[in-house]
């Protein structure tokens, strides 16, 4: 079992819809989750991280974190073409003090003009 | 603006060849990771290092790759001797917490 999982892509969506990425990871005591977005070519570029149960927003992203079920999501509300990019989950290892980050495979999005 | 920076950003060499990737960490961070990006195997740690000591290298082949953080200022990763497969986007990120990520070195080992 891969330690971070992503569902698999491409993700096609409608400009101005809502984009809906998820992430599941296996390490229980996992404390702090990031997501990165990446565009074809390019480095990744940090986008959201959550360290506590339920929403926090920032901008048109929200990004949702379930311990219990450890699951941590990421909504692209108004997608843009500007979003199409590589979506990479970030999880940092349990019991871990040095913010190893262990990350999914990632998920395309193609938002549609 | 502070950002990580690397060079070269890109290195076409021979098998056998010794490469040298660099990376300057933003100021004031104190924790370093080299990371490896490759379709097939996707982003993979390598090494990182915290306040300059290294913490954790086990992702790196070890007879072939080295990774050393001379100063704050500085980090480095080395391939001797370089084979085909190593041919990757080769990423510094540097952060307290937060990683954030420099634009990487394309290496393309012939």
């Amino acid at each position: 079992q891969k330690e971070v999982e992503q569902n698999s892509g491409p993700l096609s969506v409608p400009e101005g819809a809502i984009a809906s990425l998820n992430c599941t990871y296996s390490d229980r005591g996992s404390q702090s989750f990031f997501w990165y977005r990446q565009y074809s070519g390019k480095s990744p570029e940090l986008i959201m991280f959550i360290y506590s149960n339920g929403d926090k927003e920032d901008g048109r992203f929200t990004a949702q974190l379930n311990k219990a079920s450890q699951y941590v999501s990421l909504l692209i509300r108004d997608s843009q073409p500007s979003d199409s990019a590589t979506y990479l989950c970030a999880v940092n290892m349990a019991g871990s003090n040095d913010y190893k980050l262990s990350f999914g495979a990632g998920t395309t999005v193609t938002v549609r003009a | 603006d502070a950002r990580v920076t690397q060079t070269p950003r890109h290195k076409v060499t021979e098998m056998g060849q010794e490469v040298t990737m660099r990376c300057q960490p933003i100021l004031g961070h104190n924790t370093v990771f080299w990371y490896r990006q490759t379709m097939m195997q996707g982003l993979e740690l390598l090494a990182y290092f915290r306040n300059r000591a290294p913490l954790d290298d086990s992702g790196m082949p070890k007879d072939r790759f080295s990774a050393e953080m001379p100063d704050a200022t500085l980090a480095t990763l080395k391939i001797q001797p370089s084979e085909p497969r190593d041919s990757a986007v080769y990423f510094c990120a540097s952060g307290p917490i937060e990683q954030f990520f420099g634009p990487g070195t394309r290496l393309t080992v012939l």
